[in-house]
């Protein structure tokens, strides 16, 4: 057990809907990390927050966003969702923003759109 | 654009054989290189994050070591288990960027 959750653990949803997936970090860890892994796909890095603001962008698609809270937990907001949106989410958590630190991954979230 | 090469893509490996697989990344702008184990139906782990040229980090029966001047980095596992079989991932830091740039993996199965 890393000390990440991620809720829900699936979803089931149609296209054109939207969607959020919850993350929260291990106790301490001030950066939130968002990863993509599609069917027969590596890790694709998302996005990344650091002490509530945004500090790295990656393959992030426009009707995706995100955002951490106060309180560090972070959520993925997936909208007008696509079949090939079907995949698996990770959020991982450091405890610091410069990427000398590992990264500890939750179980992920499986998001199926039918 | 920072590119980040594992080989090879899949091994296969009899139950006690040592093995190594390589990660290559660019050697300029090198900050930090991440070393992961993804077991199927699981979440990455971290093994080793490795910032200085030249180290040699270790964890029982796996070790992993750096040149970043020449941009590579291997990763050994002496007397292959069962256990080991997963996708071992490599995520490499530039220092102008916040982002780790992951490659594609190495899948080892270990057959007994």
């Amino acid at each position: 057990d890393s000390g990440v959750t991620q809720t829900p653990k699936h979803l089931i949803t149609a296209t054109g809907q939207r969607v959020t997936l919850r993350c929260s970090p291990r106790s301490g860890d001030l950066s939130v990390y968002w990863y993509q892994q599609s069917l027969d796909q590596g890790l694709q890095f998302l996005i990344q927050y650091y002490n509530g603001e945004e500090r790295a962008k990656g393959n992030i698609l426009e009707r995706f966003s995100a955002q951490q809270f106060p309180d560090l937990h972070s959520e993925l907001n997936l909208s007008s969702l696509e079949l090939g949106d079907s995949a698996l989410y990770f959020c991982a958590s450091s405890v610091a923003g410069t990427s000398n630190n590992e990264q500890f991954f939750g179980p992920g979230t499986r998001l199926t759109v039918l | 654009i920072l590119n980040v090469e594992q080989s090879p893509q899949s091994l296969h490996v009899q139950e006690g054989d040592s093995t190594n697989f390589t990660c290559s990344f660019p050697s300029s702008n090198f900050y930090a290189l991440h070393w992961y184990r993804w077991e199927t139906a699981k979440s990455p782990e971290a093994l080793f994050v490795m910032t200085l040229n030249g180290d040699e980090k270790k964890k029982g029966r796996i070790s992993a070591t750096l040149n970043t001047k020449e941009g590579y980095s291997y990763l050994y596992i002496k007397g292959s288990q069962p256990e080991d079989s997963a996708t071992y991932l490599c995520a490499f830091k530039a220092r102008s960027n916040y982002q780790l740039i992951w490659g594609a993996g190495t899948k080892l199965i270990i057959k007994p």
